[in-house]
């Protein structure tokens, strides 16, 4: 079946450092891709997501890459702020007509320090 | 506009006892569905629909787990007999109709913290 195995945390690193979270996924079809952040206190968001391969999903500096050939989709931010404190989630999306269900990884905390 | 909503935020049960979780999700989407939260892990997939049938349930644990969504809006998640295994929150997702058969960006509620004494 679908998994998605993300990088474990917690991480910690300082203000303005570079962020690289890793995730593969293996998938029984071609699935698109998502990155979803859970800030402390809050729902699940959506923060970008990926629907073909070479695909670039970005949004508020972060950025993650489709990448078939490796079955990855890691997410990397080049200068990190306090406020990106969060749980972050990759997770797939199988394509199976109608029906989104998201396969999500455990999780990775970040926390950022000034 | 308003977001998907979930009510109660937080529930606190016996073993054994009977608990309904309502999902209100964002006007207009037809598509719903509720996932599972274990502490320290990702959410996991129960059951999806569409409109007001459930089009794949393959995600509930066991028969103790009944979702039904009777108008094609709100949701009601059932869980009989709690165990304390299904201690969790419970998140519920709804997106609207998109293009070529694919549905849009799942939106998430704020989930149901639900404890099973």
């Amino acid at each position: 079946g679908d998994s998605v195995t993300q990088m474990e945390g917690p991480v910690t690193l300082s203000e303005e450092a570079f962020l690289t979270i890793n995730c593969t996924y293996t998938a029984t079809g071609y699935p698109s891709l998502f990155w979803y952040v859970q800030y402390p206190g809050e729902g699940l968001q959506l923060l970008l997501k990926a629907t073909k391969a070479d695909d670039k999903g970005s949004n508020k500096g972060f950025e993650a890459t489709y990448r078939k050939e490796t079955t990855s989709f890691h997410l990397e931010k080049g200068s990190v702020q306090v406020s990106d404190s969060a749980v972050y989630f990759c997770a797939l999306s199988d394509r199976d007509f109608g029906n989104e269900k998201l396969t999500f990884g455990t999780g990775t905390r970040l926390t950022i320090i000034p | 506009g308003a977001g998907v909503s979930q009510t109660p935020s937080n529930k606190v049960t016996e073993k054994g006892k009977y608990v309904e979780l309502r999902c209100d999700p964002i006007s207009g989407h037809t598509a719903l569905y509720w996932y599972r939260q274990s502490l320290g892990q990702g959410p996991e997939f129960l059951i999806y629909f569409q409109g007001t049938g459930a089009a794949d349930d393959s995600g509930l644990p066991n028969d103790r787990f009944f979702a039904v969504r009777p108008e094609g809006s709100v949701s009601t998640l059932k869980i009989q007999r709690t165990e304390r295994g299904d201690s969790a929150v419970y998140l519920c997702a709804s997106s609207s109709p998109g293009q070529w058969g694919r549905t849009d960006t799942q939106y998430f509620g704020p989930g149901t913290r639900l404890t099973v004494l």
